[in-house]
């Protein structure tokens, strides 16, 4: 049984550019969760998704950022415009029900983006 | 807006010797928390969870102590190993697991 898949898992990209960070789930998890981590800190909650819902986004940047969990396919964490700020590991965790007393969020590997 | 913080940020421990690493929460409506690993380079790996109705959880060579007085947070690590340096963060929630806040991390470091 997979884990959690993210890709990819190092990414270089331009100021102005775009990225896409793409998160698989593990088989049989409808609950996906992106934390950003900058180096040295903690994880920091940016968005919850249910399959083609946004549950709690509260902790996503007004602009440029968004994020979709289709109904099939990954989970896709879309950064537009990038800025150097946006230098960071993205993870992605998932879970197979909302209220995650009883279990625990399995984290991917992150993706590392670099912004030249 | 409240936050979970660690007391220590570094942590050097002789190989054998037990380890506490310790997690101060502000959220008095905090109750459900998560101890994760996270090795160089890979994502965070879950270590042992408590619920508030609960001041103490032990697994394997792994304790973790709440003390819902103090809001503080431990998690101790016996005869330590080299293989359990990482950084070790604390994480709660009080959302029915909606939103996980995270304290910026204790990195151990275990000599031989």
């Amino acid at each position: 049984n997979a884990g959690v898949m993210q890709n990819p898992r190092h990414l270089v990209r331009r100021r102005g550019q775009e990225a896409r960070l793409r998160c698989s789930p593990m088989k049989g998890h409808s609950h996906v969760y992106w934390y950003r981590q900058l180096p040295e800190e903690g994880l920091k909650f940016m968005v919850y998704l249910q399959k083609e819902n946004i549950i709690d986004e509260s902790g996503m940047p007004k602009e440029r950022f968004s994020a979709e969990f289709p109904k099939e396919g990954p989970s896709i964490l879309r950064i537009q415009q990038v800025v150097r700020g946006d230098s960071a590991a993205y993870f992605c965790a998932s879970s197979p029900r909302s209220g995650i007393k009883l279990g625990e969020l399995f984290f991917g590997e992150g993706s590392r983006l670099t912004v030249l | 807006g409240e936050s979970v913080g660690l007391h220590l940020p570094t942590l050097s421990v002789q190989e054998g010797d037990n380890s506490i690493i310790n997690c101060a929460y502000s959220n008095s409506a905090s109750d459900y928390f998560i101890w994760y690993k996270q090795e160089s380079g890979k994502g965070p790996q879950f270590i042992i969870d408590i619920r508030s109705n609960m001041d103490k959880r032990q697994g394997q060579r792994v304790t973790v102590l709440l003390n819902k007085t103090v809001k503080h947070l431990s998690l101790q690590i016996a005869a330590t190993q080299p293989g359990d340096s990482a950084v070790y963060f604390c994480a709660e929630t009080s959302n029915y697991g909606q939103n996980f806040v995270f304290g910026p991390g204790t990195r151990l470091s275990v000599l031989p």
